[in-house]
């Protein structure tokens, strides 16, 4: 596609179930970043991806949260039992080849609210 | 840890007027990069400019500039000739290596 794309766009659960949130990027991109941004916030990082791998995970807040990208595409954020405080607008990025130098670009993001 | 802080909450200006986004960071490192991205309603955050902390000079980009203070760790975003499109949230963002730390965001309204 021509930009990154992320679905759903907004998701509503309840506390204590488990939800998934996907993120198709730019094609050709070989990294891919999920951010999580809170009401009123800036986005905080959450994991990079270089390909298939976790590069970077030290953004993940606890053990409930997972993510995958087994193709080196798309990638699915993972949240286990969730809880009020999950509640934000998850973005997902990517570049072309995660060097410093190179542009993320973000998609639209899916607004997760837990009741 | 490095830290980016933007002080203006909301900042309003009159379409066709000049108006300044402030940015301040913290870091140690010499070598990193600067951004500045737009958040409109539809939550997709763009970029508008970027700066190369080795550059000395500030980066333009149509009618969005900058001026970058590396030595006072300073990165403001200055719009010429506002339009009622530029309204939005906008984010100032930091990065040295893999991830972009931003800050808490300014709320830009532009008045017709």
């Amino acid at each position: 596609g021509a930009g990154v794309s992320q679905t759903p766009s907004n998701k509503v659960t309840e506390k204590g179930k488990y939800v998934e949130l996907r993120c198709d990027p730019i094609s050709g991109h070989t990294a891919l970043y999920w951010y999580r941004q809170s009401l009123g916030q800036g986005p905080e990082f959450l994991i990079y991806f270089q390909g298939t791998g976790a590069a970077d995970d030290s953004g993940l807040p606890n053990d409930r949260f997972f993510a995958v990208r087994p193709e080196g595409s798309v990638s699915t954020l993972k949240i286990q039992r969730t809880e009020r405080g999950d509640s934000a607008v998850y973005l997902c990025a990517s570049s072309l080849f995660g060097l410093s130098t190179d542009t993320q670009y973000f998609g639209p993001g899916t607004r997760l609210t837990v009741l | 840890a490095q830290t980016v802080t933007q002080s203006q909450p909301e900042m309003s200006v009159q379409e066709a007027e000049t108006v300044t986004l402030s940015c301040t960071y913290d870091t140690s490192e010499s070598d990193y990069y600067l951004f500045w991205y737009k958040q409109p309603p539809s939550r997709q955050m763009i970029l508008v400019i970027r700066q190369e902390a080795y550059k000395q000079q500030n980066a333009t980009e149509n009618r969005f500039s900058v001026n970058f203070q590396k030595a006072a760790k300073s990165f403001s975003l200055k719009i010429s000739d506002s339009q009622l499109g530029d309204a939005a949230m906008y984010f100032c963002a930091y990065r040295n290596s893999d991830k972009l730390i931003f800050g808490t965001g300014t709320r830009l309204q532009v008045f017709p």
